[in-house]
This record gives C-alpha cells, structure tokens and sequence, in this order.
C-alpha cells in the first residue's frame, strides 16, 4: 500500500518570504501523479500544483513550485513570496496510475503566515 | 461552470440513526470519489463509482455505503451512526476514471454525531 507522510505539521513563514512544505511517500509502482492541495479554513479542498511522475522536470504554477525527487521519493512544495492569502492547511496526495479514483493523503501542515 | 456541490453543509445525527449524504459532480463528470476527513484519522478514501459502479472501496465497515445515479449525482450512506462517525466528508469528481484528469472537491458536510 501507498503511504503519504508530512514531517511538519506546522510552519510559519514572514509576509514575502519563501518557505518549502516536504513530503515524502512510500510505493513501488512506476505510474503514479503526486499533488499538492490547499484547505483553507473555509474547508474547500484546491489544487496547488501536481506532478507527473515520468516527468523529470518539476512543475511550478507562478509562486508555487516543487522539487521532485523521484529516487529519494520526495516531493516538497516550495511557496515563493509568501501572502496573507497562503494561510492554510497542505495536503501532499498520491494517485495511482492503476487506481485512479483514490488518492492517498499525507496529514497536512498548517502554514501560518505571518505579515 | 458550477463545482462540485454537496448537501446539506452541516448535519447533527443521534448515535444509531442513519444518515445520507448527497454529491452532484461538476457538469459531465463520470467519476465520484468520497473521503472522510478527521482531526485523528486524517483524509481516508470511503469509496469511488464511475458510471454508476463502484470501483474502489477503502478500508471502512459496511455500515458506510453509497451509490451513483445515472446523472452521475452519488450519495454516501452510513446506517447504526457511532460518535466516532462525526468527520467532514468530502466528495471530489472527475471527468474521467483516469489518473490524468484532476479531481475537484467539494465544500464538504459536516457531520457531528452525539
């Protein structure tokens, strides 16, 4: 079975700073997607940033970025000058090539920006 | 384009009744997963249909089980509630039962068993 684990459960960045969220997961299949997802304290679920995993490159999407490590089996979400906005829960999620309907969640980190 | 909408928001139960909870996917969405998410147990997957079948199951008793209509709406069902019932279920849709397609959540509803 896939598991997902996030080694912080909170983090705290200044107003305009960069802070990395990691993550790290556990599979031995080849076909897989890993995300990044955002719970605000309103409770809806968004997707921050997702990854292929037969994609070399790390994805970013404007202030959000990731470093994949495939090998290492890490995959960690860098936040770029930080907003008030950012304030929330992350979830790192794992989604089978083979079992496409069930992602596998870590148990989050609560980012606190502070301005 | 309307998202994925859940009902009701916020729901109080009696230990032992038994509850219903309904998910519309977004527009031309297949495929409907449900998630249980606690303080303790963290985000676990209930279970997913796709055109009307259910293709996977997580690991939850018999008691939680759900179904999907032909309009893709789905509703989870969970009889003889316990206290420990008491989670926020999420649902999230997706075009296709296919890895490549994103899922999207909806706001979930609340559900506080005494």
């Amino acid at each position: 079975a896939q598991t997902v684990t996030q080694s912080q459960p909170e983090m705290s960045v200044q107003e305009a700073e960069t802070v990395t969220l990691s993550c790290t997961y556990d599979t031995s299949e080849s076909d897989y997607y890993l995300f990044w997802y955002k719970q605000p304290p309103s409770r809806q679920m968004i997707l921050v940033i997702r990854q292929e995993a037969y994609k070399q490159q790390n994805a970013t999407e404007n202030r959000f970025s990731v470093n994949f490590q495939k090998a290492a089996k890490s995959f960690s979400l860098k936040i770029s000058d930080s907003q008030l906005g950012d304030a929330a829960m992350y979830f790192c999620a794992y989604r089978s090539g083979y079992n496409a309907g069930k992602s596998t969640f870590g148990d989050g980190t609560t980012l606190t920006v502070k301005p | 384009k309307a998202g994925v909408t859940q009902t009701p928001r916020y729901l109080i139960k009696t230990r032992g009744q038994q509850v219903t909870l309904s998910c519309s996917p977004i527009s031309g969405h297949r495929s409907v997963s449900w998630y249980q998410q606690t303080p303790g147990q963290g985000l676990q997957f209930l279970f997913e249909y796709f055109s009307e079948t259910q293709r996977n199951k997580g690991n939850f008793p018999g008691r939680f089980s759900g179904r999907q209509f032909s309009n893709s709406r789905s509703e989870m069902n969970v009889s003889t509630l316990e206290l420990g019932d008491s989670a926020l279920y999420l649902c999230a849709s997706s075009l296709e039962a296919y890895t490549s397609y994103e899922q999207y959540f909806g706001p979930g509803t609340r559900l506080t068993v005494t």
